[in-house]
């Protein structure tokens, strides 16, 4: 089993849809979670944490459910420029052990217009 | 610019090769990773380094594969007698030691062995 699973999709979404993005992962002490947004061929950007009350910024809602050992990502009202694969990623141990971080392999998500 | 930066954003080499990559973290950052990605995956870590110590070595970083931190500011990621299968994009990130410890990526060096 994958350390972090994530649904490839493509998701294909008209602008102005509400789109989830769901992931799994597997090692329960787990500590820290993220989100990232990666364009084609470009470096991995941050997106936002995810706290386990949940967060938002702006369009962009994250969930973190411990006991399901499950995350999410909620965007609303999608814009083309969200056209981007988005990294599910984990830091499976906690800061003493310097914060490796495990990635899905992304879900790609299209907005058209 | 004061994010990460690496160099060179591409290399073309021959198989058998060696080739050095370079990264420069951000200023203020004491953490320094190296990770590797390849078309379809997420970022695959490699090893880190809080400030001149090399803390953390991945399985995947074959004896070919030497990255060092000398004074604690950039970086150097080492790859000696290149295969085919070294072919990736590999990425730099950097974070501060404290904090929720994100991880700011650079541009990444795209490595094509032929």
């Amino acid at each position: 089993r994958k350390e972090v699973e994530q649904d490839p999709g493509p998701f294909n979404v008209p602008e102005g849809a509400t789109v989830a993005f769901n992931c799994t992962y597997s090692n329960s002490a787990s500590q820290s979670f993220f989100w990232y947004r990666q364009d084609c061929r470009k470096e991995p950007k941050l997106l936002m944490s995810v706290y386990s009350s949940g967060n938002e910024d702006g369009r962009f809602t994250a969930q973190l459910n411990r006991a399901s050992q499950y995350i999410s990502l909620l965007i609303r009202d999608s814009k083309l420029s969200d056209s981007a694969t988005y990294l599910c990623v984990v830091n499976p141990k906690g800061p003493e052990y310097g914060n490796k971080l495990v990635f899905g392999a992304g879900t790609i998500l299209r907005v058209k217009s | 610019d004061t994010g990460v930066s690496q160099d060179p954003r591409h290399k073309i080499t021959k198989r058998g090769q060696n080739v050095t990559f370079r990264c420069d973290p951000i200023s203020e950052h004491n953490r320094l990773y190296w990770y590797r990605q390849t078309l379809g995956q997420g970022p695959e870590f490699l090893t880190y380094f809080q400030n001149e110590a090399q803390l953390e070595k991945s399985r995947l970083l074959s004896d070919r594969f030497s990255a060092e931190r000398p004074k604690g500011s950039f970086s150097t990621l080492e790859i000696q007698r290149t295969e085919q299968g070294d072919s990736a994009m590999y990425l730099c990130a950097s974070s501060s030691g404290w904090g929720t410890h994100e991880q700011y990526f650079g541009p990444g060096t795209r490595l094509t062995v032929t």
